[in-house]
Formats: C-alpha cells, structure tokens, sequence
C-alpha cells in the first residue's frame, strides 16, 4: 500500500460546481497535513495546513478523519484559475530516528471548463 | 523576502559531466528538501537536511550528493550525469517548530536535460 494515495483524475467540472478531493494515508502515527496546488511546470505551492477540527479558506475546505485516515479537500464554486494538479502531504516521524519525514501524494488532477 | 531560490533555472548537461544545482533559502528554516520530478510523475524525494551539517537520504539518492555548512544553502551534486537523470528539480525548506511546522516551501525548479 502507498504511504498516501491519490485518485490521479483527472476531474473535468464545469466552472461554479463544487469538487471534492480524497487522499488516503497509511501510517496512524502521521501528525501534519498538507494540500498544495500544482500549475503546470511550476513548483508546488502551499494551499492549506489541514487541522484536525476542519478548516476553510474561502472556497476550499480541508477536513481530516484520523479514524479513517483520510484527508479531503473540497472546492466551492469552482473557477477557470482553479485548474492545476492538487497535492496531498503527510507528515510523519520517520523510521530511523526523529526526523520529519513528509510525503507528497501523486497529485490529483483538475480542470475546470467554461 | 526572497524565498527559495534555485539556480539555473535550466541547463543541458552531455553524458558524464557533473554540475551542482544550487539551493538558498532566507526564511532561517532548518529543514531542507531536493525533489525531483519526471513529466507527468510526482516527486521524489532525492536528500534531505535537518540542519546545518546533517543530512540523509531520501528516496532516490543514486547518483547525487549534498551538503548543508550553512543554514541558508543546500546545492545538490550530480556526478556523471546519465539521461535518467534528465528531470526538473525543486529545492524546498521548512521550519519544525509549534507553529506552521513542516509546511514546505520551494523554489522555483531547474529543468535539466541530459543529452
């Protein structure tokens, strides 16, 4: 199993629609989360922190489920600027020793059309 | 505030040569991130420093070096560059701390091409 997984997509929405992202993760003992943004041959870019009560950013809204080890992203009235691959993230203590280790899902993709 | 910088921004290599992709970050993080990235993949974690003088590997190591003597710098080594390892690469950096830890910031990526 992937330490976090990703539907690849892509997810093709008409612009105004609302679109919910998944990701999986494997190790409970994770401790931070993570959604970044991804345009095309630019480098990722933080979107938002996830906090186990929930948070919202404007249009996006970022739960986790502990329980259930999973992370959702959800996008509200969907614009044409939303179109980019989306990152999940997961932080965790690594195996050897006490350093932090992160790890980025695939990506999912997304494409909002006119 | 600069951020993350990386430079080139973009270099064609020939079979076996070597060059150093270089890092620098003015945010005092102490984690430092190299990635790389195949078209159409995600990212692979290459090395990575906790801090000054300490570093590791990460998933895909082969191939490349690094080093950390300052807080700010953290350049990546190819040694005899091979075609697999035509990619784009991201330099990023963190902070551990109570507040906003682990949240990755990167720099704007060196596209290399190995002919």
């Amino acid at each position: 199993r992937k330490e976090v997984e990703q539907d690849p997509g892509p997810f093709n929405v008409p612009e105004g629609a609302t679109v919910a992202f998944n990701c999986t993760y494997s190790n409970s003992a994770s401790q931070s989360f993570f959604w970044y943004r991804q345009d095309c041959r630019k480098e990722p870019k933080l979107l938002m922190s996830v906090y186990s009560s929930g948070n919202e950013d404007g249009r996006f809204t970022a739960q986790l489920n502990r329980a259930s080890q999973y992370i959702s992203l959800l996008i509200r009235d969907s614009k044409l600027s939303d179109s980019a691959t989306y990152l999940c993230v997961v932080s965790g203590r690594g195996n050897s020793g006490g350093y932090q280790k992160v790890t980025f899902g695939t990506g999912t993709k997304l494409q909002v059309i006119p | 505030n600069a951020g993350v910088t990386q430079t080139p921004k973009f270099r064609i290599l020939k079979i076996g040569q070597s060059m150093t992709l270089q890092c620098t970050q003015d945010m005092n993080h102490n984690y430092m991130y190299w990635y790389r990235q195949d078209p159409g993949m995600g990212l692979k974690l290459i090395y990575y420093s906790v801090g000054a003088g300490i570093t590791d590997k990460g998933e895909v190591p082969n191939g490349y070096n690094v080093s950390r003597s300052t807080t700010e710098d953290f350049p990546l080594r190819l040694e005899l560059a091979a075609p697999s390892q035509t990619s784009v690469y991201f330099c990023a950096s963190s902070y551990s701390g109570q507040i906003r830890s682990y949240e990755q910031y990167f720099g704007p990526g060196t596209r290399l091409t190995v002919t």
